[in-house]
């Protein structure tokens, strides 16, 4: 059971906007950066979101990042076919002295 | 460009060893915390071990249930990650992913599978 909790599957028509949440507690998301990450079966996991809210190079803003407390959001808007991925998020875990991620969401596109 | 390539992989007994590496190209590797992801057939990711930076005094951190078994070390000279794995279960079945820059690069992975 991690200690960050996600929305296991999310499924949305192209076009929609998608909201993935990730529930953490006062010594991860409440007092750490987050990030979010998208996986492709059989590939390696890919960073989105970096200190919240802040997009790498490359990374389409259609995908934006926000926190509030102790949970945070990651926005998938103007959904494409592409965007069929795995995605979870991850924070430094102060209590536990390491990383910690959500259980990861599936998102389909229908 | 960064790259990463994860290399050692492979079927090992229970209760034996491996030591996987993670061969880094394309930025200033002194200059960059790593670390070890795992993440197991069908199931998520999950954090192994970091290695700090020179800056830092190459401190290393562990998740819990894993330290005194795996051992994260680099060697800077080599622009290389390692990780020791000992007393291997089949619970530790799964791909490890080395990540750098505070997970903002990954490579590929490296197929780790533990059965008799």
């Amino acid at each position: 059971q991690s200690v960050v909790t996600q929305t296991p599957s999310v499924s949305a028509a192209p076009g929609v906007k998608v909201t993935i949440s990730c529930s953490g507690g006062s010594s991860n998301i409440g007092s750490n950066f987050v990030s979010w990450y998208q996986q492709f079966p059989g590939t390696a996991p890919k960073l989105l979101i970096y200190s919240n809210d802040q997009r790498p190079s490359g990374i389409p803003d259609r995908f934006s990042g926000s926190k509030s407390g102790t949970t945070a959001t990651l926005d998938i808007t103007g959904l494409q076919t592409g965007d069929e991925a795995d995605y979870y998020c991850g924070a430094w875990d102060t209590s536990l002295g390491g990383e910690v991620f959500g259980g990861g969401t599936k998102v389909t596109v229908l | 460009e960064v790259q990463l390539v994860e290399s050692g992989g492979g079927l090992v007994q229970p209760g034996g060893s491996l030591r996987l590496s993670c061969a880094a190209s394309g930025f200033t590797f002194r200059d960059h915390c790593m670390d070890w992801v795992r993440q197991a057939p069908g199931k998520g990711l999950e954090w192994v071990a970091r290695s700090r930076n020179l800056g830092s005094g190459y401190f290393t951190e562990y998740a819990a249930s894993l330290k005194g078994r795996f051992t994260i070390s680099r060697d800077d000279s080599k622009n290389s990650l390692y990780l020791h794995l000992n007393s291997l279960k089949n619970e530790d079945t799964a791909v490890y992913y080395c990540a750098s820059g505070y997970f903002f690069h990954w490579g590929p992975g490296t197929l780790v599978s533990v059965s008799s």
